[in-house]
């Protein structure tokens, strides 16, 4: 089975551009979440969602914003970007979003802001 | 506020050594503690995972121990391997914030052959 997969997996903007990234989680899996990995650190939470509506919001500027679509894809995106929004993006799924449910990472997109 | 603090940042050790990966918390409504391993190029992969009713969870090679009195817990990898190269992160949640996650900074682990 396919896993997690992200598009694209890399990225150049400029400052104040905006940007989009999309998100297909596993067959069967109805939550996706999001996280920003920035170099040197651990991931941190942006988004999750479960079929359809947001479940959780990490502490993360209005200038993110996300979607779920009815086939469980997702998009995340990113407006009047900031040289300290560079970083590789992580979408992960999982099952129904619960308490402990193993989430599935993808392998990313990494956004360069220049 | 970096709820979840993670050492050392790096490690290298010799391979058929014990690699141990340490994690301190500061939320006491954090019930489930997973370690995940990112090798370059991938997302990060669940490696092993422990609540806090239990003191140790192993899974071959791999063992996680907890004390829920200090907020710490511990990933111990015996007979490393230079497959074990990687990323390793701890990581936390609570029951009303569903699947987030607070990661660690992450620590590089290289075993040298």
């Amino acid at each position: 089975d396919a896993g997690v997969t992200q598009s694209p997996t890399h990225l150049i903007k400029t400052r104040g551009q905006q940007v989009t990234l999309r998100c297909s989680p596993i067959s069967g899996h109805k939550s996706v979440s999001w996280y920003q990995q920035v170099l040197g650190q651990g991931p941190q939470f942006i988004f999750q969602y479960y079929e359809k509506e947001e479940r959780g919001r990490g502490n993360f500027p209005d200038r993110f914003s996300a979607r779920q679509f009815p086939n469980y894809s997702s998009e995340l995106n990113v407006n009047a970007l900031l040289l300290g929004d560079s970083a590789l993006y992580l979408c992960a799924s999982s099952l129904a979003g619960g308490y402990q449910e193993t989430q599935y990472f993808g392998p990313g997109t990494r956004l360069l802001v220049l | 506020q970096q709820q979840v603090k993670q050492s050392p940042q790096s490690l290298i050790v010799q391979k058929g050594g014990i690699s141990i990966i340490n994690c301190a918390y500061e939320n006491t409504a954090f019930d489930y503690f997973p370690w995940y391993q990112q090798f370059p190029g991938k997302g990060p992969a669940l490696l092993i995972a422990i609540r806090p009713d239990v003191s140790e969870k192993k899974e071959g090679r791999f063992t996680i121990s907890f004390n829920k009195s200090a907020k710490q817990f511990s990933l111990h990898i015996m007979d490393s391997q230079p497959g074990d190269s990687a990323t390793y992160f701890c990581a936390a949640s609570t029951y009303n914030a569903g699947n987030m996650l607070t990661f660690g900074g992450g620590t590089r682990l290289m075993v040298k052959p």
